[in-house]
């Protein structure tokens, strides 16, 4: 059974820090991964989806890292921003579930203060 | 190009009743996803439904259950609610080609559901 961790549950950082958010899963054969930001009380955002074939992907400030064989993938912030708060999820699709369904993780709060 | 949509915004109900939720997938789409996300966690896969049948089920009992129609729009009902049933519903559509790959799922923005 395919279970996905976020570390850290919380995060809180001054305005213009570069940070890590950090997503492990336990079943490698995935099919592929997916950032998402929620703001609370609202749906879900895609951020970045990452093939398994692939290693990394970018979208402005964000950047994602997949690393299969270790079951772990990074989500990078640069320059980091207020706006930037919110609950950042890692998702898989995994091969087991027939590609059909993802399995999130708990997410990650993060908090930029002004 | 029209975003998944949800309705109602919010719900409140008793233990004991019946719910129906609402969903209009995006267009082009015609694969429709369920999940339920209780609070403080991540979403859970309920169900899936692809031309008109359910495709795929998570770890929900029985009367967890849905309805796709032929405008791909979906249903989700839930009979006899518990109080744990409290979540945030969220659905999510996206395109399947026969027996080809799936692919990226896009998120409505939810339904409330609170049962007393």
């Amino acid at each position: 059974k395919q279970e996905v961790t976020q570390i850290p549950a919380a995060l809180s950082v001054p305005e213009g820090e570069n940070l890590v958010l950090n997503c492990s899963f336990t079943d490698s054969a995935i099919y592929n991964l997916q950032w998402f930001r929620q703001d609370p009380g609202k749906g879900l955002t895609s951020l970045l989806l990452i093939q398994s074939s692939q290693r990394e992907q970018t979208s402005g400030r964000l950047n994602a890292s997949l690393d299969k064989s270790s079951g772990r993938s990074t989500l990078y912030i640069a320059a980091s921003q207020p706006g930037d708060s919110a609950t950042y999820l890692c998702a898989v699709k995994s091969l087991a579930t027939g590609r059909r369904a993802l399995t999130f993780g708990s997410g990650t709060r993060l908090q930029v203060q002004p | 190009e029209t975003g998944v949509t949800q309705s109602p915004t919010h719900l409140i109900k008793t233990r004991g009743q019946q719910v129906t939720l609402r969903c209009s997938s995006q267009s082009g789409h015609n694969t429709v996803s369920w999940y339920q996300q209780a609070l403080g966690q991540g979403p859970q896969f309920i169900f899936q439904y692809y031309r008109e049948e359910e495709n795929g089920r998570g770890n929900f009992p029985p009367r967890f259950s849905g309805l796709q129609f032929p405008n791909y729009s979906s249903e989700l009902n839930v009979n006899a609610l518990e109080l744990d049933d409290s979540a945030l519903y969220l659905c999510a559509s996206s395109f399947r080609q026969g027996a080809r790959t799936y692919n990226e799922q896009f998120f409505g923005p939810g339904t409330r559901l609170t049962v007393l």
